[in-house]
């Protein structure tokens, strides 16, 4: 069974950093390209960030661009998500979810359950 | 990025009735080299993260019901339940992928 299990969210103040990580079982993590996508509370998807399957194209939204970090460890069947300057608006559940392709990020067919960010002062 | 626009932000339909949503994009999604629409739909339930409906806008996913069925191209696309039921209660979300992915704004569909 595929399962998908982020954790790492947290409150944390305006200007702080936190690290999301999304652990991998019931399939050859290794072979599939992964995303973030997040939704502030009540609000609807934002796809956040891509990362193919040898980490060799990653990609970020215009909003999270030079903060955020997308990493792998396929060893350790891990995603993570390394979140620098955090920002009131980036208060979100953030979702890691598989893609079905290597070369790009198109559409997720499993999705973990999420992790709360808050940031707040 | 392109932009999809959800209509209605939400319906109320009777059980066993046709409910349609749609999606329309800012730009067309049809990759004219594969003749492919790159839009899925997406359903979300209280509390859970979004299950994958639909993909190329219209190929069901394994395990999905077939009263959901999706078509369009293009521009204009349109998620279709044949005959609600109370488990279809939810917000449906379209995706498209052609370029930086991006999701429509959410249709909540409850029960009349």
């Amino acid at each position: 069974e595929v399962q998908l299990v982020e954790s790492g969210g947290g409150l944390k103040q305006p200007g702080g950093s936190l690290r999301l990580s999304c652990a991998a079982s019931g399939f050859t993590f290794s072979s599939y390209s992964m995303n973030w996508v997040r939704q502030a509370p009540g609000k609807g998807l934002e796809w956040v960030s891509y990362i193919s399957t040898s980490s060799s194209t990653i990609y970020y939204a215009d909003s999270v661009k030079g903060r955020f970090t997308v990493s792998r460890d396929n060893a350790k069947n891990s995603l993570y998500l390394q979140m620098n300057s955090l920002r009131v608006e980036d208060t979100a559940v953030y979702y890691c979810a598989r893609d079905t392709t290597v070369h790009s990020s198109t559409w997720y067919d499993f999705w973990g359950q999420g992790t709360l960010v808050t940031v707040s002062s | 990025d392109i932009v999809l626009t959800q209509s209605p932000d939400s319906l109320a339909v009777s059980l066993g009735e046709r409910a349609t949503i749609n999606c329309k994009s800012s730009q067309s999604i049809l990759y004219s080299s594969d003749n492919k629409n790159y839009l899925a739909w997406y359903q979300q339930k209280p509390g859970q993260p979004p299950k994958l409906l639909i993909y190329w806008a219209s190929t069901r996913e394994s395990g999905v019901p077939d009263r959901f069925s999706g078509s369009g191209s293009g521009t204009d696309f349109t998620l279709t339940i044949s005959s609600l039921q109370a488990e279809d209660v939810a917000i449906y979300y379209c995706q498209q992928y052609f370029g930086t992915p991006t999701f429509g704004g959410g249709t909540k569909v409850a029960i009349k």
